[in-house]
C-alpha cells in the first residue's frame, strides 16, 4: 500500500520565480492538507482540500495557492517566490477532514 | 487560540536510558492529542495519539497520556535506542481539522 508522495524532492528557485509542488494522497483517502515547515520550527498550516475545493486556510498569503483533482491528488502553488519561502513543505492526507494525517517525506524548496 | 507547547531540546541521553519529552497545550473544550516523529531528512510519522482524558497512547515502546487537568502529553520510553534519535513533535487537533505543532523536540541517543 502506497503512503503519501511527493514530488520533486529538491527544488531550487530564484526570487520572484513560481514554484509548483505535487502530492499523491494515501490509498483511499480523499483530503489533503499543506504544511510548511521551517528550519528547526514545526509545520504550520497552509490548507486543506477536500472534494476538489479548499475547505480551509492558515494564515498564509495569497501567493499561495492550491488544487485538488479529481483522483484525490494535489497541487500546491508558490507566485512570486520570497527567500522566506525557503522550508520544506509537506503533504498529508487523511481519510475524511477529520481522519488521522499521515504525511509524505516533503519537497525541500531553497529559494535563493 | 489553540497552542502546544514543548520542552526545549536538544535532550541527550545514554542508550537505554528513560526518556521524557514535555508536552503541554491550549485548547478549548477537547482536542485529540498526537506524538509525531521525524528522522533525519524524511517527513513526518504518526507516532502515538490519544483522543480524550486519561487514554493512553502507545506505540513502539513509547507511551503518552492524555491529561486534562494539567493539560498535558508528555511521551516517555521506558529504555531509548540509537534508532530513537530524531525530532519529536506534539500536536493537537480540534475542531477546525488542522494539526497544530510545537516546536519539535531533538532527541540524541549515544550509545
Amino acid at each position: 500500500d502506497a503512503g503519501v508522495t511527493q514530488s520533486p524532492t529538491h527544488l531550487i528557485k530564484t526570487r520572484g520565480q513560481q514554484v509548483t509542488l505535487r502530492c499523491s494522497p494515501k490509498s483511499g483517502h480523499d483530503t489533503v492538507s499543506w504544511y510548511q515547515q521551517a528550519l528547526g520550527q514545526g509545520p504550520q498550516f497552509i490548507f486543506q482540500y477536500y472534494e476538489e475545493e479548499e475547505r480551509q486556510r492558515g494564515n498564509f498569503p495569497d501567493r499561495f495557492s492550491g488544487h485538488q483533482f479529481p483522483n484525490y491528488s494535489s497541487e500546491l502553488n508558490v507566485n512570486a517566490l520570497l527567500l522566506g519561502d525557503s522550508a520544506l513543505y509537506l503533504c498529508a492526507s487523511s481519510l475524511t477532514v477529520s481522519g488521522d494525517k499521515y504525511f509524505g517525506p516533503g519537497t525541500r524548496l531553497t529559494v535563493t | 487560540g489553540d497552542s502546544v507547547t514543548q520542552m526545549e531540546g536538544p535532550v541527550t541521553l545514554s542508550e537505554e536510558a528513560f526518556l521524557t519529552i514535555n508536552c503541554t497545550y491550549t485548547a478549548t473544550g477537547y482536542p485529540s492529542l498526537f506524538w509525531y516523529v521525524q528522522y533525519p531528512g524524511e517527513g513526518l510519522q504518526l507516532l502515538l495519539k490519544a483522543t480524550k482524558a486519561d487514554d493512553k497512547g502507545s506505540n513502539k515502546g513509547f507511551e503518552a497520556t492524555y491529561r486534562k487537568e494539567t493539560t498535558s502529553f508528555h511521551l516517555e520510553k521506558g529504555s531509548v535506542q540509537v534508532s530513537d534519535s530524531a525530532v519529536y513533535f506534539c500536536a493537537l487537533f480540534h475542531n477546525t481539522d488542522k494539526l497544530i505543532f510545537g516546536t519539535g523536540t531533538r532527541l540524541q541517543v549515544f550509545p
